[in-house]
């Protein structure tokens, strides 16, 4: 089965700064790949997603890169801001049986 | 407006005592899923709902059950809580793009389960 690892598990910046978060999977069949930020006490909520036809994509100060054949993929966050702090999981699926696979999760933290 | 919706947000059981958690969903999706999560852990999938078709991931414990009446409902039913089963209950939902083989799940808030 899929196996999704994450790195890093923990991530300081300052605010206005970029964050980079990483993550790596091992099924080839893997062709969606989503990434959600969850706030304390509340559900994961999908921020950017990125499918396997394309290599990149991009919504306001949040991006995703997606290398196929390495099998990885990153989550780019510009210009960070205090409300930026959360969690962040990236996860991975090929989309058969509802397989969704989720990394270890990052703990960003973005100090004004 | 709510897409997902959980009920109770925190839930409080004795050892041992039968619980049920419920989502609800006004998406009009066909798959709904329970996920378990710990702290500082990311979401394990219990099992799920593709339409009527009950899925159940290898290791969910038996203990877990799940029912799911109608297209807009699904329940988590507990029979047995041992302190272990305390975590946050996540319910999620997708519309399955069969063509794309690829889909969004969507998440409720959670449902804080304690175990006393």
């Amino acid at each position: 089965g899929e196996n999704v690892e994450q790195h890093p598990s923990t991530l300081s910046v300052q605010e206005g700064d970029s964050a980079v978060i990483k993550c790596t999977y091992s099924d080839s069949a893997s062709n969606y790949f989503p990434w959600y930020k969850q706030e304390l006490g509340k559900g994961p909520q999908l921020i950017i997603d990125i499918r396997s036809n394309v290599g990149e994509k991009k919504d306001q100060r949040i991006a995703v890169t997606l290398n196929k054949t390495a099998k990885h993929f990153s989550l780019h966050i510009t210009e960070t801001q205090p409300e930026d702090s959360a969690v962040y999981f990236c996860a991975a699926s090929s989309g058969n049986n509802n397989d969704m696979r989720f990394g270890a999760g990052t703990r960003l933290t973005v100090k004004p | 407006d709510a897409m997902v919706i959980q009920n109770p947000r925190y839930q409080v059981t004795q050892f041992g005592k039968p619980v049920t958690l419920s989502c609800s969903q006004t998406l009009n999706h066909n798959v709904m899923y329970w996920y378990q999560q710990k702290s500082s852990q990311a979401p394990k999938l219990l099992f799920h709902y593709y339409d009527k078709d009950f899925n159940n991931e290898a290791d969910t414990p038996d203990n877990f059950q799940s029912r799911r009446p109608n297209t807009s409902f699904c329940f988590l039913d507990i029979r047995s809580p041992g302190l272990g089963d305390a975590a946050m209950y996540l319910c999620a939902t997708s519309r399955v793009i069969t063509i794309a083989g690829a889909y969004e799940q969507y998440f409720g808030p959670g449902t804080r389960l304690t175990v006393t």
